[in-house]
């Protein structure tokens, strides 16, 4: 099956700092990508939606500007945390839709990145 | 907007036995797809099955089923023979257009 990877998958760094997660889709071209974020205990929360070569579309609540997510090819897209502070803290978690639809329209999801802001 | 329903926060099963999580979900559109997802201790979100809203058959995958009743906007999901290793939070999940989202969870204790 299709593979999406996430890089880091562990990241700790101090409050005010800015932390950048990768998301790549390993065999397949992602013509669309997908921010989640999790809080422990809770759901999958969707933060925002990428199209390669345009601006993301972000959730309401969801500052377009702490949340910076750029898609520039069909397989990376990128979100920077910028100016963590201990309340994102979170599981991030990616997911891609296969350019050729899919697995019955499947959405493959990377592995998720840890942040822990101190 | 769409809205995904998972009532049971924890459900508990016999090992060798079957177990049935159920969800319902909100929505007038008449295309969707239905998806459930097995997410262990590691994070990793693991597909389980899928059933399109079209789809005549309730869909099954091994030892998972969708009991697919749209009338009344479920989609449970079946586990059948439980195995230790099912133990995990189990997510259902819609989409329309590529826009998923997820009910709140159930975490399954399956029991020796």
């Amino acid at each position: 099956g299709a593979v999406v990877s996430q890089h880091p998958s562990r990241v700790i760094c101090k409050s005010g700092t800015s932390v950048k997660i990768e998301c790549r889709s390993l065999d397949f071209q992602a013509t669309t990508m997908f921010w989640y974020r999790q809080f422990p205990k809770q759901s999958l929360m969707l933060m925002a939606t990428s199209n390669e070569g345009s601006k993301a579309t972000y959730e309401q609540g969801v500052e377009k500007d702490k949340f910076l997510i750029n898609h520039a090819s069909l397989t990376l897209s990128t979100l920077t945390v910028t100016s963590a502070h201990p309340e994102d803290s979170s599981f991030y978690i990616c997911s891609a839709t296969d350019l050729a639809g899919g697995r019955n329209n499947e959405q493959f999801f990377g592995p998720g990145t840890r942040l822990t802001v101190l | 907007a769409q809205k995904i329903t998972q009532t049971q926060p924890g459900m508990f099963v016999q090992e060798k036995e079957a177990v049935t999580l159920d969800c319902t979900y909100d929505t007038s559109d008449p295309s969707y797809g239905l998806f459930w997802y097995k997410q262990p201790s590691s994070g990793e979100m693991i597909f389980l099955i899928y059933q399109g809203s079209y789809d005549q058959q309730n869909a099954t995958e091994g030892r998972y089923s969708l009991n697919f009743q749209k009338a009344r906007k479920s989609a449970n999901l079946v586990i059948s023979a439980s195995q230790l290793g099912d133990s995990a939070m189990y997510f259902c999940a819609m989409r329309k257009n590529y826009d998923m989202r997820f009910g709140a969870g159930t975490r399954l204790t399956v029991k020796p």
